[in-house]
């Protein structure tokens, strides 16, 4: 079945650091990429996603590409504020009808 | 717009117990879904519907029913409260249900059951 792996956190760094989350997945067909926020005491919100390999997702500063050769969907921030920190969700939804299969979530801390 | 309102935030509840957990949307969105959040772990798929009249189980529907008999209301209930339930609850739409779509989340319901 399908199914999505993330690093585990939590991932601890000091404001303007380089950030790298990596997310790999296994799909039987060709699914979509997801990215997803969720910010202490709310809900997930989508950060970013690609729907076909070599798409590039951003917003907000993160970046992630659809690698279908690697299988990997990494996600990156030049330079991560405190405000960053949340806990992000690499999900993926295959082709056709939307049930989104998620990431175990990695917890980002960024200090002053 | 409000977007996915969830209530209650937090609720306590004792075996045995049941309960509804309420979700609303604005948004006019046939495809609706509930999903729990067990700590250290991502989201499990709970049920979902693809529109008014119409759901189907998920990945983790045992103790759990739902039904959708508007658009906007998809509640979900609990009958008989296990503490092996207790979890962060959550709520979720989106307009089309296409593998491409971005789902809107509710805040949540934080449920223990003791």
């Amino acid at each position: 079945g399908n199914s999505v792996t993330q690093m585990e956190g939590p991932v601890t760094l000091s404001e303007e650091a380089f950030l790298t989350i990596n997310c790999t997945y296994t799909a039987t067909g060709y699914p979509s990429l997801f990215w997803y926020v969720q910010y202490p005491g709310e809900g997930l919100q989508l950060l970013l996603k690609a729907t076909k390999a070599d798409d590039k997702g951003s917003n907000k500063g993160f970046e992630a590409t659809y690698r279908k050769e690697t299988t990997s969907f990494h996600l990156e921030k030049g330079s991560v504020q405190v405000s960053d920190s949340a806990v992000y969700f690499c999900a993926l939804s295959d082709t056709g009808f939307q049930k989104l299969v998620f990431g175990t979530g990695t917890r980002l801390l960024v200090s002053p | 717009n409000a977007g996915v309102t969830q209530t209650p935030k937090f609720r306590i509840l004792k075996i045995g117990q049941s309960m509804t957990l309420q979700c609303t949307q604005d948004m006019n969105h046939n495809y609706m879904y509930w999903y729990r959040q067990d700590p250290g772990m991502g989201l499990k798929l709970i049920y979902y519907s693809v529109g008014a009249g119409i759901t189907d189980k998920g990945e983790v529907p045992n103790g759990y029913n739902v039904s959708r008999s508007t658009t906007e209301d998809f509640p979900l209930r609990l009958e008989l409260a296990a503490p092996s339930q207790t979890s962060v609850y959550f709520c979720a739409s989106t307009e089309t249900g296409t593998s491409k779509e971005t789902q809107y989340f509710g805040p949540g319901t934080r449920l223990l059951v003791l």
